[in-house]
Formats: C-alpha cells, sequence, structure tokens
C-alpha cells in the first residue's frame, strides 16, 4: 500500500496560474479532505469528501475546487492562484467514520505563489 | 463554534515528562486525536481518546480529558530529542478540526 500519495511535493506559481494538486489513496477509503498549513494557524480544512460524487466545503474554500469522480482520487484545483494561498497543502483519507480510525494524511505539497 | 486552541511552543530537557494541553469548544466531539508532525512530513496519528473516557495511557504516553472543562492533555514520559515536533490536538464532529499545534523543543 503507498498510502496517500500527493503530487507534486513543491511548485511555484505566477499570480493568475491555475494548477491542479493531485491526490491519490490506495486504501479504498470514502472520507478525504484538503487542508492548508500556515504558519501559527494549523491546517484549515479546504474542502472534504465522504465518497465518490460527494464533495463539501470546510472552513477556507475560497479560490479552490475539488471534485470526486473515483473513490481513489481527491484533486485539489487552484483557479487563479494569490500570494495568499502560498501554503503547505495536505491530503488526508479515512475509512468511513474517521471518528473510529483517525485520518492518514499524505506528506504535503509546498506551493509558492509569487 | 468550532475552536481548538494549543499553546505554540514548549520546551523540555531529555529525559523529562512533557505536556502539551489543548482546549475545544464543541461539546459533541465524540473522538479527540493527538498527531505528531515531524519536520517536512505530513501528520502522523499518535493516539486518540474516545469523549466518555477520562485517561488513556500508550507506553510512554498519557491522555487526559476533562470533558466539563473542554481541556485535553498530552503527557510524553522521558521525553527523547526524536520526540521533538509539532503536535496537534484535533477534534471530531462530523469533520476534523485542528488546532494551531504546539512546537516541542527537547534539549539535552
Amino acid at each position: 500500500n503507498a498510502g496517500v500519495t500527493q503530487t507534486p511535493k513543491f511548485q511555484v506559481l505566477k499570480t493568475g496560474q491555475s494548477m491542479t494538486l493531485q491526490c491519490a489513496q490506495d486504501m479504498n477509503h470514502e472520507y478525504m479532505s484538503w487542508y492548508r498549513q500556515d504558519p501559527g494557524m494549523g491546517l484549515r480544512l479546504i474542502h472534504y469528501s465522504v465518497g465518490a460524487g460527494i464533495t463539501d466545503q470546510g472552513e477556507v474554500p475560497n479560490g479552490y475546487n475539488v471534485s470526486r469522480s473515483t473513490t481513489e482520487d481527491f484533486p485539489l484545483r487552484l483557479l487563479s492562484a494569490a500570494p495568499s494561498q502560498t501554503s503547505v497543502y495536505f491530503c488526508a483519507s479515512s475509512y468511513g467514520d474517521s471518528r473510529n480510525y483517525g485520518y492518514t494524511f499524505g506528506s504535503g505539497t509546498r506551493l509558492t505563489v509569487v | 463554534g468550532e475552536d481548538v486552541e494549543q499553546s505554540l511552543f514548549l520546551s523540555v530537557r531529555e529525559g523529562d515528562s512533557s505536556v502539551i494541553n489543548c482546549t475545544y469548544t464543541d461539546s459533541s466531539s465524540t473522538y479527540l486525536y493527538w498527531y505528531k508532525q515531524e519536520p517536512g512530513a505530513g501528520l502522523q496519528l499518535l493516539t486518540y481518546i474516545f469523549s466518555n473516557m477520562d485517561m488513556k495511557q500508550d507506553q510512554r504516553l498519557t491522555v487526559l480529558l476533562n470533558k466539563k472543562d473542554k481541556h485535553l492533555s498530552l503527557r510524553i514520559a522521558d521525553t527523547q530529542t526524536g520526540d521533538s515536533a509539532i503536535y496537534f490536538c484535533a477534534e471530531n464532529t462530523d469533520k476534523l478540526i485542528f488546532g494551531t499545534g504546539t512546537r516541542l523543543q527537547v534539549f539535552p
């Protein structure tokens, strides 16, 4: 099992560019989420999905889109990158109700917007 | 509302005990978690406690939960340099909400 795989690990974008952060898991997890981590602010939830075809907004969804066409993949799209989106992005997944199992995290994507 | 708070830094001497504290606001949280993040890595689940428990012990880790005060703590006995990391508490109602993280520094 590879667990949760995020690509790329590092990315530099210019303001206004768009890109997609990839997240894939091979554990047949139903729940998947995207978080961003900023200094002094912990992890903030961007979007999450409780299963294929279902997505919902988290705490800081503006400027990001997600889709969940398969159980395995949960890509995060930045529509028009802004310097405020410079952050480390983590994808996480969980089997069913994460209350019993906790989340498995990817190793992160460090994004810089200049 | 959902809000999880932690102090930002803790510094301890190797061999001493570390206590990391966390307060949360959502009384409907059924599970509370502690995650560890080492430099350049993602988060690893350390331990969790169900909301009807007061204490959970797992080797060097002890979790205490005061549900009345909505206070959670993680005690690490015999702290080692390898314990240096950022520690996050998290509450789970229908989503996982993280605290700001406590950076633990262990010095010789």
